[in-house]
């Protein structure tokens, strides 16, 4: 099957730095979409991103489908973006694979 | 809008034990359905999804089944407990006219002793 692979598996960020998520894949899809959750465990949307590039806010993601990787960018990082963000993809109506995330600390 | 909900929050349960978990939706008619669990805070693994009532696709051979008894309920049982079934079991619904949004569940913590 599919795979997925998040990097950094951890990140620590001082508040108020950028930082610069990467999911790489390995086999062509037209479903990827990025999650972040919390540090309570609940999980939120944050892109429905197959191609091209999408922002919302100080977060912004882009995927580069032909090679197979999508990037998710933080801005003027917050205590509040503290959690797990998850790269999810899958084609036609195939359940979506999720990568191991990337677990971001954002320290005060 | 679509709400999902799980119970229990929490649970303990010794090994051997068990398990039922439930899952129910609102809002929304004949849903995808899709049991992840996350165990050792990372990583989302599919264990069973499910387009209907009394239709069950496993992606795991393991001591857990599932079942769909009505077409917004979504049930994850196991006979018996092990210790490596410990973990954050979601559930989760499938909405959008590409698949494209996911509505989670408040999850079960479930650790097995």
């Amino acid at each position: 099957g599919i795979q997925v692979e998040q990097s950094p598996p951890d990140l620590i960020l001082q508040e108020g730095a950028n930082s610069t998520l990467r999911c790489n894949f390995s086999d062509s899809v037209n479903n990827l979409q990025w999650f972040h959750q919390n540090p309570w465990g609940q999980l939120i949307n944050l892109f429905y991103i197959p191609s091209g590039t999408k922002q919302n806010g100080r977060l912004s993601a882009t995927t580069v489908a032909t090679e197979r990787y999508s990037l998710l960018y933080i801005s003027s990082s917050q205590t509040t973006d503290s959690g797990v963000y998850f790269c999810a993809v899958g084609s036609g109506n195939t359940p979506l694979v999720f990568g191991k995330g990337t677990r971001l600390s954002v320290i005060a | 809008s679509q709400t999902i909900h799980q119970w229990p929050a929490t649970l303990v349960q010794p090994v051997g034990s068990p398990l039922s978990l439930e899952c129910t939706v609102e809002g929304t008619s004949n849903p995808n359905l899709y049991w992840y669990r996350q165990a050792a805070g990372r990583g989302l693994q599919l264990l069973f999804y499910s387009v209907g009532i009394g239709q069950i696709s496993s992606e795991v051979p393991q001591n857990l089944s599932a079942s769909r008894p009505q077409d917004r309920q979504f049930i994850l049982s196991s006979k018996k407990l092990l210790l490596s079934d410990s973990g954050f079991y979601l559930c989760v619904l499938r909405a959008g006219l590409w698949g494209d949004t996911q509505y989670f569940g408040p999850g079960t913590r479930l650790t097995v002793l």
